[in-house]
């Protein structure tokens, strides 16, 4: 198993603050993905990297693959209360593997709580 | 186009009793997943299945039996169920684009057992 370590567990911020969370491991990743997880619901997809060093944005979001892909950043720009979640990275090996095949590693996540 | 469809939302078993967590995809999707959510555990998988026909073990597959019923149904059977099963399960699928391994997941089954 590849493990994925995400930083920090717990963030409470307020309104209008800017915050950056962390995903990290020591595995090379063919695709890195983030998603968000609201109370109640399943994770939601937001955005997916795949070569090294690229930066996403969407919205007040910038996602960042990091240059040897073992590693990734989610950076909020003017966190809303809107963007209140769990905030889930994971990995895709850079091959199948015998175990999972081409399930996804997750990170523990990342629960954000932006208070007005 | 509804996406991933978990069914029951809830349930409430005794320890002993079976049942099946079904799901279903319209989006053509030809990889399917089960995956268990616990707190301070994060995602782990359950079994996934590739492709139709075909089925195989994740991470913790103990207890737990899968159906690929065709294309779009993968089901999730607890045999016996025991208190450790507690938790919320995910069912998610995939079409694996250009090789990137996108996944849409369900609403989530929230299952306790006594």
């Amino acid at each position: 198993t590849q493990l994925l370590e995400q930083s920090p567990q717990f963030l409470s911020i307020q309104e209008g603050e800017n915050l950056t969370v962390y995903c990290n491991s020591s595995s090379v990743f063919s695709s890195l993905q983030w998603y968000r997880q609201e109370p109640g619901e399943g994770p939601v997809l937001l955005v997916t990297v795949v070569t090294g060093g690229e930066v996403k944005k969407l919205k007040r979001l910038t996602f960042q693959f990091g240059d040897a892909r073992k590693d990734s950043s989610l950076h909020i720009t003017a966190a809303q209360p809107g963007d209140t979640g769990l905030y889930l990275c994971a990995g895709a090996g850079v091959s199948p593997n015998s175990n999972s095949g081409y399930a996804l590693n997750f990170g523990k996540g990342t629960s954000l709580l932006v208070t007005p | 186009n509804a996406g991933v469809t978990q069914t029951p939302k809830f349930q409430v078993l005794k320890t002993g009793q079976s049942m099946t967590l079904q799901c279903a995809q319209d989006m053509n999707h030809n990889s399917m997943y089960w995956y268990r959510q616990d707190p301070g555990m994060g995602l782990r998988l359950i079994y996934y299945s590739a492709s139709e026909g075909t089925t195989d073990k994740g991470e913790v597959p103990n207890g737990y039996n899968v159906s690929r019923l065709n294309k779009r149904e993968f089901s999730l059977r607890l045999e016996s169920a025991a208190p450790s099963q507690t938790s919320v399960y995910f069912c998610a699928s995939s079409g694996r684009l250009a090789g990137v391994n996108e996944q849409f997941f369900g609403p989530g089954t929230r299952l306790t057992v006594l």
